[in-house]
């Protein structure tokens, strides 16, 4: 069975700060790993994805993620934070098929 | 221009209705699916179509019946909506997995559902 854990509901962090949004993860064979973000009343918007190959993975945004497998770790990271970068972000795991599983959410807050 | 849309973005009804969202994607994907998302903003799968074969159907009521008329298409039909069924439903569509491997989802903007 697949199952993603977000163990923090909101992130607080100060604009020009780096920040984390902490993702755990549990699933049979290869992990499929992906980032997104929703803004109010918006759908969700992909940020990031793990497939293979290189544990650090840049995307949107001047965003990042690790990939660790001993910790099945999948952690959201950026340098500098931005007000504009307070939403709510979900973690979402895949075992190869269709289906995927989306963590509870973390809200990310930014303060100017 | 608009990669998933989705259509109504609000519906308000009444108990005992039925009701219709439909959703339309121009991405070429084999792969749609539709979400629900509570008010603790959980999102939880509920079905999922490829090339219009129902792949995964969770452990929906019998209420909800989805169909797929073309592989663009993912409509929503909802019998006899119940107070429990206000959520927001979120249109969803990727490339089909293919040689074990998954791609991302593309989200369409959601129907805000109101039963009341």
């Amino acid at each position: 069975a697949q199952s993603v854990a977000q163990p923090e509901d909101q992130v607080n962090v100060a604009e020009g700060n780096p920040l984390t949004v902490k993702c755990t993860y549990s699933v049979s064979g290869n992990p499929y790993l992906f980032w997104y973000v929703q803004y109010p009343n918006r759908g969700l918007q992909f940020l990031l994805k793990y497939i293979t190959g290189d544990n650090l993975v840049k995307g949107s945004y001047g965003f990042e993620a690790e990939f660790n497998k001993s910790q099945t770790s999948f952690h959201l990271k950026k340098p500098s934070a931005l007000v504009s970068d307070s939403a709510l972000y979900f973690c979402a795991v895949n075992g190869g098929g269709f289906k995927t599983i989306f963590g509870a959410g973390t809200r990310l807050f930014v303060k100017a | 221009d608009t990669a998933v849309s989705q259509t109504p973005k609000y519906l308000v009804t009444q108990m005992g209705n039925d009701k219709s969202i439909k959703c339309e994607q121009n991405l070429g994907h084999d792969t749609m699916y539709w979400y629900k998302q509570d008010s603790k903003k959980f999102l939880k799968i509920m079905f999922s179509y490829n090339n219009k074969e129902l792949i995964i159907n969770e452990t929906v009521p019998n209420r909800f019946s989805p169909k797929s008329p073309d592989k663009a298409h993912l409509n929503l039909h909802i019998n006899s909506l119940e107070l429990g069924d206000s959520a927001v439903y979120f249109c969803a569509s990727s490339q089909s997995p293919s040689a074990g491997i998954t791609y991302e989802q593309y989200f369409g903007p959601g129907t805000r559902l109101t039963v009341t």
